[in-house]
């Protein structure tokens, strides 16, 4: 079974500042997902990443996704308080994992 | 709204009792999955199910089961609830088996006391 880690664990940043979060795997992932997950609420699709050192953007947020596809990053220009959440990767499409991953997630929360 | 209904939103019950959570999939959708989540926790994934076969188990207890019905609805059940046993609990459909994108409910947040 594939592991995959995210870090930073916890993130705390004011309003206007830009940061970076981390989804690891030692296996290489056919494709990713990033969710992200309101407090009170479920998971809700952000963005997949298909192709190897593939880049893709949603407004302030930027998703890269490593060239070996081992690795993807989350970053975020002028972090707002509407981005605070639980950001989870996880594999996406036909896996031969016999259960299904998500990573444990980055809590970010922006202070006004 | 994603399209997936969860009934109770809320459930308050002691422990040693017994409670089921019900999870109605998006339109079309053939799999559903059930996740655990604790305070200050990732998703934990319980278990999945597709066209009413189990598909995949994670990490559930013996007293936790699950089934999903011909209509495609589906049910967690769990009993000899322990305090360990508060959380929010998230149903998810997708339109396949594999691992894909998945659409989540609003949860059912169980307090056991």
């Amino acid at each position: 079974t594939q592991l995959l880690e995210q870090s930073p664990q916890f993130l705390s940043i004011q309003e206007g500042e830009n940061l970076t979060v981390y989804c690891n795997s030692s296996s290489v992932f056919s494709s990713l997902q990033w969710y992200r997950q309101e407090p009170g609420e479920g998971p809700v699709l952000l963005v997949t990443v298909v192709t190897g050192g593939e880049v893709k953007k949603l407004k302030r947020l930027t998703f890269q996704f490593g060239d070996a596809r081992k690795d993807s990053s989350l970053h975020i220009t002028a972090a707002q308080p509407g981005d605070t959440g639980l950001y989870l990767c996880a594999p996406w499409g036909k896996t031969s994992y016999d259960k299904v991953i998500f990573g444990p997630g980055t809590s970010l929360s922006v202070i006004p | 709204d994603s399209g997936v209904t969860q009934t109770p939103k809320h459930l308050i019950t002691a422990t040693g009792q017994r409670v089921t959570l019900r999870c109605s999939p998006r339109s079309g959708d053939l799999s559903v999955y059930w996740y655990q989540q604790s305070l200050d926790q990732g998703l934990q994934f319980l278990i999945q199910y597709y066209n009413g076969e189990e598909r995949a188990k994670g990490n559930i207890l013996e007293r936790f089961s699950a089934q999903q019905f011909p209509d495609l609805h589906s049910e967690l059940n769990l009993s000899s609830l322990e305090l360990g046993d508060s959380a929010l609990y998230f149903c998810a459909s997708s339109v396949t088996s594999y691992q894909e994108t998945q659409y989540f409910g609003p949860g059912t947040r169980l307090l056991v006391l």
